[in-house]
């Protein structure tokens, strides 16, 4: 079975600068997805990026960027230029690809963007 | 945009009692899925739903769980006799599938209390 770990349950950042999310998966697959998923305060999870396991490139999406590790099986999320409003829980999910839908997430990591 | 939404936000109920936690899905999304968190664990998958069958369920969802689009707008789970440790936040989810990937859209969340 798969697993996902975040090991840095709260962490925080100031304003404008960048911050690095960890995360660890452990499967035997070759092919999934990965996936970033932002929950802020009261609200539904978004997704922020995705990357495909087969593709070596790094997903990129604005000022979220992953550093994608397939045999270390790691998936960091980092954050440039942080903004107020990326105040928010954070989950590393991970999805096969092709076989069961199901999201395997992490626990969360509480991020927190001082002014 | 559109959204996936839940109600309630919150529910109180007795050990015992039956709870249905309601969920409209996005309008021409037709792969449907539920998600608990257990205060301070993970997000766990409970169950897939499409074309009327439950495609994929886990462990977790034994007969007391039970899903049901009973029209062609809300999305259901229904939980026969409520145990404490059913209370936990319940996220329902939604997907075209027409991308190359599963993209789940989420809703805000039924926070269930078991008392």
């Amino acid at each position: 079975a798969q697993t996902v770990t975040q090991s840095q349950p709260e962490m925080s950042v100031q304003e404008a600068e960048t911050v690095t999310l960890s995360c660890t998966y452990d499967t035997s697959e070759n092919n999934y997805y990965l996936f970033w998923y932002k929950q802020p305060p009261s609200r539904q999870m978004i997704l922020v990026i995705r990357q495909e396991a087969y593709k070596q490139q790094n997903a990129t999406e604005n000022r979220f960027s992953v550093n994608f590790q397939k045999a270390a099986k790691s998936f960091s999320l980092k954050i440039s230029d942080s903004q107020l409003g990326d105040t928010a829980m954070y989950f590393c999910a991970f999805m096969n690809w092709g076989g069961s839908e199901k999201l395997v997430f992490g626990k969360g990591t509480k991020l927190t963007v001082n002014p | 945009e559109p959204e996936v939404t839940q109600t309630p936000s919150h529910q109180v109920t007795q050990m015992g009692q039956e709870v249905i936690l309601r969920c409209v899905p996005i309008s021409n999304h037709l792969y449907f899925y539920w998600y608990r968190q257990i205060l301070g664990q993970k997000v766990e998958f409970l169950v897939s739903f499409y074309n009327n069958e439950i495609s994929e369920k886990s462990e977790i969802f034994d007969d007391q769980f039970s899903v049901e689009r009973p029209d062609g707008s809300n999305f259901t789970l229904k939980i026969r006799s409520t145990k404490l440790e059913d209370s936990a936040m319940y996220f329902c989810a939604s997907s075209d599938r027409t991308s190359g990937y599963n993209e789940q859209f989420f809703g805000p969340g039924t926070r269930l209390t078991v008392l």
